[in-house]
C-alpha cells in the first residue's frame, strides 16, 4: 500500500540541526512532490516547504528560508528535511506529505524536541 | 504574505449542520484550489476536501466544500453532525510562487 515512513524522534539542544527522512512506497517516487509540514505542540500546521522527487529546485517558506535543506535519495524512495540553529520554538511534530490531488498521504509524524 | 483566516472554534449539536469558514487575505481565493482537512486528537491529517469541493472515496457525502467569491472565502460545511466529526479542521491553498499555506485551523465540537 502507499506510505510514507518517517525516521523516529529526535532530541537536540538549542543551536544543534536535525535531519528527519520520509521514506515512500507502494507509488511511483518520482511522480509525486512531496511537502514538509510540522505542528507545535497545540498548534496549526504550518507548511515548511516542498521536493520535487524527480529534480528541480526545492521550495521554502521564507521563515524557514535561511535555515532548512530538502533533498532525496531516489536510489532508496527517501525525502530528507534538515533544519539547522534549532531553538526551543522548533519543538514540534514534524510530517511529509505527498502532493497528491491534495496533501493526500501523511507521515506517520517525528517528534523533534529541543532543550537543553 | 498571503494568509487564510479560520473561526478559531465552533460547535453545535448532533444532527445539525456547521459551516466553517476560511477567508483569503488578499486576492481571489478564487485563484487557486482550496483543501480541508480533518485532525483528530493524536492522529494525523487526513483530506475531507480537494480541490474545492471534491470529496476523496470515504469520505461521507455529509461533507461538503464551496468557494464564495463575494466574501473571499471557502467554506466546509458538514450536515447531520456526529460525534466522530469533532476534530480540527484546517483549509490549505497554493499561493503562488511553489508555496502552499495552511489556514490556523478551526476546532469542532459537537456537543
Amino acid at each position: 500500500q502507499v506510505q510514507l515512513v518517517q525516521s523516529g524522534a529526535e532530541v537536540k539542544k538549542p543551536g544543534a540541526s536535525v535531519k528527519v527522512s520520509c521514506k515512500a512506497s507502494g507509488y511511483t517516487f518520482a511522480n509525486y512532490y512531496m511537502h514538509w509540514v510540522r505542528q507545535a505542540p497545540g498548534q496549526g500546521l504550518e507548511w515548511m516547504g516542498v521536493i520535487n522527487p524527480s529534480g528541480g529546485p526545492t521550495s521554502y517558506a521564507q521563515k524557514f528560508q535561511v535555515r532548512i535543506t530538502m533533498s532525496r535519495d531516489t536510489s532508496t524512495s527517501t525525502v530528507y528535511m534538515e533544519l539547522n540553529n534549532l531553538t526551543s520554538a522548533d519543538t514540534a511534530v514534524y510530517y511529509c506529505a505527498r502532493d497528491g490531488n491534495s496533501f493526500d498521504i501523511w507521515g506517520q509524524g517525528t517528534m523533534v524536541t529541543v532543550s537543553s | 504574505n498571503f494568509m487564510l483566516t479560520q473561526p478559531h472554534s465552533v460547535s453545535e449539536s448532533p444532527g445539525k449542520t456547521v459551516t466553517i469558514s476560511c477567508t483569503g487575505s488578499r486576492g481571489s481565493i478564487a485563484t487557486n484550489y482550496v483543501q480541508w482537512y480533518q485532525q483528530r486528537p493524536g492522529s494525523v491529517p487526513t483530506t475531507v476536501i480537494y480541490e474545492d469541493d471534491q470529496r476523496p472515496s470515504g469520505v461521507p457525502d455529509r461533507f461538503s466544500g464551496s468557494i464564495d467569491s463575494s466574501s473571499n472565502s471557502a467554506s466546509l460545511t458538514i450536515s447531520g453532525l456526529k460525534t466522530e466529526d469533532e476534530a480540527d479542521y484546517y483549509c490549505q491553498s497554493y499561493v503562488g510562487d511553489n508555496r502552499w499555506v495552511f489556514g490556523g485551523g478551526t476546532k469542532l465540537t459537537v456537543l
